[in-house]
């Protein structure tokens, strides 16, 4: 039982570049998300999924995109990556209760 | 701008004392406040939680002490341990079955042997 897996765990790109957070959960649960991490910013949802087939902008959402490709998976895309968009992503799942994972490290270069 | 404002960024404490991390916010709609812990390297991980219809919940060494007419809510650590060294974050939502989950900025507490 992994609970949540992210991959990659590590990722340099260089800006312009596109790449996709993959997410996974073995917790059934409806709910899914998307948050970056920034010192001194704490945790900012980008965009969360509260069922198989829908997806709403949380509070950062400019500069991705989300696929909830199933109950169990939720990817978040960057088509052009940006010097800002350097951080840590975690994806969730859960409601009332989140379950984090390990968290991606991206920096764009 | 934040919705949950949290206080200090950073917190030294002893072992044995006590960590006081404190939280408000603004939006009366918020009736959901739960506190999560990440260690380095780590996602962060449900600690404890409060709803607004009692002003304390202990659960073991931590206790959240929350106060409704204020907006504010706090995070005390009795006997702090060097094992509780991690990052606590706030948080506040507008029900339990709310998506839209506020995280506050985070507090480093480092806990001295």
């Amino acid at each position: 039982n992994a609970g949540v897996t992210q991959t990659p765990k590590f990722q340099v790109l260089k800006t312009g570049q596109s790449m996709t957070l993959q997410c996974a959960q073995d917790m059934n649960h409806n709910s899914m998300y998307w948050y970056r991490q920034d010192p001194g910013m704490g945790l900012r949802l980008i965009y969360y999924s509260a069922s198989e087939g829908t997806t709403d902008k949380g509070e950062v959402p400019n500069g991705y995109n989300v696929s909830r490709l199933n109950k169990r998976e939720f990817s978040l895309r960057l088509e052009s990556a940006a010097p800002s968009q350097t951080s840590v992503y975690f994806c969730a799942g859960g409601l009332a209760v989140q379950y984090f994972g390990a968290g991606t490290r991206l920096s764009v270069l | 701008q934040q919705q949950v404002k949290q206080s200090p960024q950073s917190l030294i404490v002893q072992k044995g004392g006590i960590s006081i991390i404190n939280c408000a916010y603004e939006n009366t709609a918020f009736d959901y406040f739960p506190w999560y812990q990440q260690f380095p390297g780590k996602g962060p991980a449900l600690l404890i939680a409060i709803r607004p219809d009692v002003s304390e919940k202990k659960e073991g060494r931590f206790t959240i002490s929350f106060n409704k007419s204020a907006k504010q809510f706090s995070l005390h650590i009795m006997d702090s341990q060097p094992g509780d060294s991690a990052t606590y974050f706030c948080a506040a939502s507008k029900g339990l079955n709310n998506n839209d989950m506020r995280f506050g900025a985070g507090t480093r507490l480092t806990v001295k042997p």
